[in-house]
């Protein structure tokens, strides 16, 4: 069983496209994040939901625009797609007590062409 | 503002030992993790700290010293399995959350 799951795990599309990625984790956790992770292999926070709700929005184009239907799910659409998109965006929970360690999700490697 | 240093990449030995620092600065600090990535996949979890000392768990274990905002990675008994990406990462209070900021990573390379 795959605690956090992230679909598709390979994506490849035209600038000015829009895509959607899919996460659901299975460990009854509160709370979600995206990350999105370059070349250079920073991994920077883009959202964080908790029960459902937006807590943590970085410094995001608003072409990017999570949604969490239930507390499993966190889903990522983005509009008009461009190159510098081109990353791993990696889905990740939490329990949220003190010492609780992430748990990701295998990744998305989206590439814009 | 927020600041976390590792170095970028180190190289060791099969069967020796290595230790990855990471130095931090950041206010409303409230704990310390340390995980691994191999390219290609997921960062997984190896430890975590909050107050000062060591946590040792098999071949790895992890210092942390509050005061001089800095954490260690001590990795023993070295395999090639080991080669990998080490992040550092401080976890902060902002508000009513709870962030977590990370390094750019350290990438070991074990030879044999």
């Amino acid at each position: 069983d795959t605690a956090v799951s992230q679909t598709p795990k390979y994506l490849v599309t035209q600038m000015g496209n829009d895509k959607s990625i899919k996460c659901e984790q299975n460990l009854g956790h509160d709370t979600m994040y995206w990350y999105k992770q370059d070349s250079k292999k920073f991994l920077k926070i883009m959202f964080s939901y908790n029960n459902k709700e937006l807590i943590i929005n970085e410094t995001v184009p608003n072409r990017f625009s999570p949604k969490s239907p239930d507390k499993a799910h966190l889903n990522l659409h983005i509009n008009s797609l461009e190159l510098g998109d081109s990353a791993v965006y990696f889905c990740a929970s939490t329990a949220g007590r003190p010492g609780g360690e992430l748990f990701f999700g295998e990744g998305s490697r989206l590439t814009v062409l | 503002g927020q600041n976390i240093d590792q170095p970028t990449e180190m190289t060791a030995t099969e069967g020796a030992i290595v230790q990855i620092n990471c130095t931090y600065q950041t206010s409303g600090f409230n704990g310390l993790f340390w995980y691994q990535q191999h390219a290609g996949e997921a960062p997984t979890f190896l430890s975590y700290n909050v107050l000062d000392g060591l946590e040792e768990k098999g071949r790895f274990s992890s210092f942390l010293s509050r005061s001089k905002g800095y954490s260690y990675l001590l990795l023993k008994e070295l395999q090639m399995k080991d080669s990998a990406s080490y992040l550092c990462a401080v976890r902060r209070f902002a508000g009513n959350n709870r962030k977590l900021i990370w390094g750019l990573g350290t990438s070991l390379a074990v030879n044999p």
